[in-house]
């Protein structure tokens, strides 16, 4: 079992609308949660950082934790063509590696 | 812009050949890790240096090497390698090891392997 599960997608949605991307986790021991997010040819930069349990807001962006239901969650309101991209979450526990999900690819249409 | 320069951006390599990645960091961070992310899969973490000292080597293949002259530079010499070793290798930062700390990615070197 991967320790940080996410749909590869494509997620297509069309412009205006929210996009809801998820990951699931297996170690219990995850403190710090992030999204990054990877345009093509680019590498990873990141969106939202979370530590523990609880929502987090930034613009567009919200990221919210549920650490009893192991669940990851990242919402983008009002979405644009320039959200397209593959969306990454990521874990890590205290003194461990940064552990990233496969990432979802996300296509908003005009 | 991040702060992590890699070069170069492509790189294509015959199985015999011997080349080298490089990662450059101007944010005065100590870490610097390399990855490599393959299509449809999670990023693999390869490498870590703290201080330039390795840190952590996760079972990767010997034909990888990596070095760490100083805590800027971070290369990754490449010899005899594998079609299946295609992929995009991307270096990051962070100030340090403690993991509340955000690791800043470059923008990958593409490399084929023919």
């Amino acid at each position: 079992q991967k320790e940080v599960e996410q749909d590869p997608g494509p997620l297509s949605v069309p412009e205006g609308a929210i996009v809801s991307l998820n990951c699931t986790y297996s170690n219990s021991a995850f403190q710090y949660f992030m999204w990054y997010r990877q345009y093509s040819r680019k590498g990873p930069e990141l969106l939202m950082y979370t530590y523990s349990s609880g929502n987090k807001e930034d613009g567009r962006f919200t990221a919210q934790v549920d650490k009893s239901s192991k669940y990851i969650s990242l919402f983008i309101r009002d979405s644009q063509p320039s959200d397209s991209a593959t969306y990454l979450c990521a874990a890590r526990a205290a003194g461990n590696k940064l552990t990233f999900g496969g990432g979802t690819r996300v296509l908003v249409k005009p | 812009e991040t702060g992590v320069t890699q070069t170069p951006r492509h790189l294509v390599m015959g199985m015999t050949n011997k080349k080298s990645l490089k990662c450059e960091q101007h944010l005065g961070h100590n870490a610097m890790y390399w990855y490599k992310q393959s299509a449809k899969k999670p990023l693999e973490l390869m490498f870590v240096y703290s201080l330039e000292e390795r840190v952590e080597n996760n079972s990767v293949p010997s034909r990888f090497s990596p070095e760490c002259p100083n805590s800027s530079h971070l290369f990754l010499h490449l010899h005899t390698l594998q079609p299946e070793d295609s992929a995009l290798y991307l270096c990051a930062s962070s100030q340090d090891l403690v993991a509340k700390n955000i690791q800043y990615f470059g923008a990958g070197t593409r490399l084929s392997v023919l």
